[in-house]
């Protein structure tokens, strides 16, 4: 069974602040990763997906992915408490042509204002 | 309304009792997922479907079964139901790409949350 690691948290920024959210996984032949955000008692939502090495972002949100090291990451700037939530990261297994994600347990953020 | 619908949202039952989740898309979809969630153990894959002939086990299976009686209705089934399948369940779609090695972004319904006493 592939893998896919996350710290549990809660990871606390204060608004404003940069966030900072790390996920490994064990598949080295994993091609494409996705952020998700999860509110609690709520589905999770799909927030960015990245499929090569560097960064992408959108908005206020970075993903980052270093296939050599087997960790992708996700920056949040300009914290709002509205983001306190939980963050899933999950994993394409391998190039099978079709999607089949594991997930990682989710990191919990919290915001304080 | 909403693109991917489940029902019932939330349910209690006994152990031994069959009981069906029904999850219901309308969003022109092609593949259709179930997962189970836990505290501490994150989403869990317990079938999933690519079309109405192919459905196939995921990671927890055993104790569930599944039928996809259309493209858009994809039903899970506890045939007898035990305290440990309590869990909040959810539905989730995609859809496929041609030459689509890289995935495509699943879509979730809004959950059931599954009590067994």
């Amino acid at each position: 069974q592939k893998e896919v690691e996350q710290n549990s948290g809660p990871l606390s920024v204060p608004e404003g602040a940069i966030a900072s959210l790390n996920c490994t996984y064990s598949d080295r032949g994993s091609q494409s990763f996705f952020w998700y955000r999860q509110y609690s008692g709520k589905s999770p939502e799909l927030i960015m997906f990245i499929y090569s090495n560097g960064d992408k972002e959108d908005g206020r949100f970075t993903a980052q992915l270093n296939q050599a090291s087997q960790y992708v990451s996700l920056l949040i700037r300009d914290s709002q408490p509205s983001d306190s939530a939980t963050y899933l990261c999950a994993v394409n297994e391998e190039n099978t042509g079709f999607q089949k994600l594991v997930f990682g347990t989710g990191t919990r953020l919290l915001v304080s204002p | 309304d909403a693109d991917v619908t489940q029902t019932p949202r939330n349910r209690i039952t006994k152990t031994g009792k069959r009981i069906m989740l029904e999850c219901s898309q309308t969003k022109g979809h092609d593949r259709m997922y179930w997962y189970r969630q836990d505290p501490g153990l994150g989403l869990r894959l317990i079938y999933y479907s690519f079309d109405v002939k192919d459905i196939n086990k995921g990671e927890i299976s055993d104790g569930y079964s599944v039928s996809r009686q259309a493209q858009a209705k994809f039903s899970l089934s506890l045939e007898s139901a035990i305290p440990n399948q309590t869990a909040l369940y959810f539905c989730a779609t995609s859809v496929s790409r041609t030459g689509g090695r890289f995935g495509e972004t699943q879509y979730f319904g809004p959950g059931t949350r599954l009590l067994v006493l």
